[in-house]
């Protein structure tokens, strides 16, 4: 079965510092990474896509891709209280008609200390 | 624009009753997608949609699950004879058509405690 791993955490992290999370895949053939924001009670928002080896960066947030570690990371910085929140990590998963779903790994628990 | 919507936001059901989950996709949008989270768990995939037609079943949990999808729209997800591991928060997403490069847009959840 194909699994997206991450460190559930927590992680703590002092305002105005870098988070750095971290997610690992078995699927070598996976292809795009997914990065969501879930609150406590609330349903997952998309923060980050990427496909491509290398850094994607968006305002405060760069993801990172290595296909050849098969390590996706998402780096947060000057990170602020409202950061805090259980960040999923996501890889497409596959049947014999194409994409139908997400493999989540199972969140890391992000802590932002004031 | 309305987002992803679900109803009930929370059932408490007694074990071996039959409960009935709804979905209301963003419109337009072809792809629906449900999830189960469990305390403590990941997120877990349960079954897709494209249009009415549902490809692969083999990610409902057991056979008292069951899913459908009328008009291209609204899905229910139908839980018979629940037991209390059906307890869990059900997540709907929608997203403009299948695929790896589309964002999946979550609906709020529903809650289902099972007694």
């Amino acid at each position: 079965q194909k699994e997206v791993e991450q460190n559930s955490g927590p992680l703590s992290v002092p305002e105005g510092a870098i988070a750095s999370l971290n997610c690992t895949y078995s699927d070598r053939g996976s292809q795009s990474f997914f990065w969501y924001r879930q609150y406590s009670g609330k349903s997952p928002e998309l923060i980050m896509f990427i496909y491509s080896n290398g850094d994607k960066e968006d305002g405060r947030f760069t993801a990172q891709l290595n296909k050849a570690s098969q390590y996706v990371s998402l780096l947060i910085r000057d990170s602020q209280p409202s950061d805090s929140a259980t960040y999923l990590c996501a890889a497409p998963r596959y049947s014999g008609g194409g994409a139908d779903g997400l493999t989540f790994g199972k969140g890391t628990h992000l802590i932002i200390q004031p | 624009g309305a987002g992803v919507s679900q109803s009930p936001s929370n059932k408490v059901t007694e074990k071996g009753k039959d409960v009935e989950l709804r979905c209301d996709p963003i419109s337009g949008h072809t792809a629906l997608y449900w999830y189960r989270q469990s305390l403590g768990q990941g997120l877990e995939f349960l079954i897709y949609f494209q249009g009415n037609s549902a490809p692969d079943k083999s990610g409902l949990p057991s056979d008292r699950f069951s899913a459908e999808r009328t008009g291209g729209s609204v899905s229910t997800l139908t839980i018979q004879r629940t037991q209390q591991e059906d307890s869990a928060v059900y997540l709907c997403a929608s997203s403009p058509t299948s695929g790896s490069w589309y964002e999946q847009f979550f609906g709020p959840g529903t809650r289902l405690t099972v007694l």
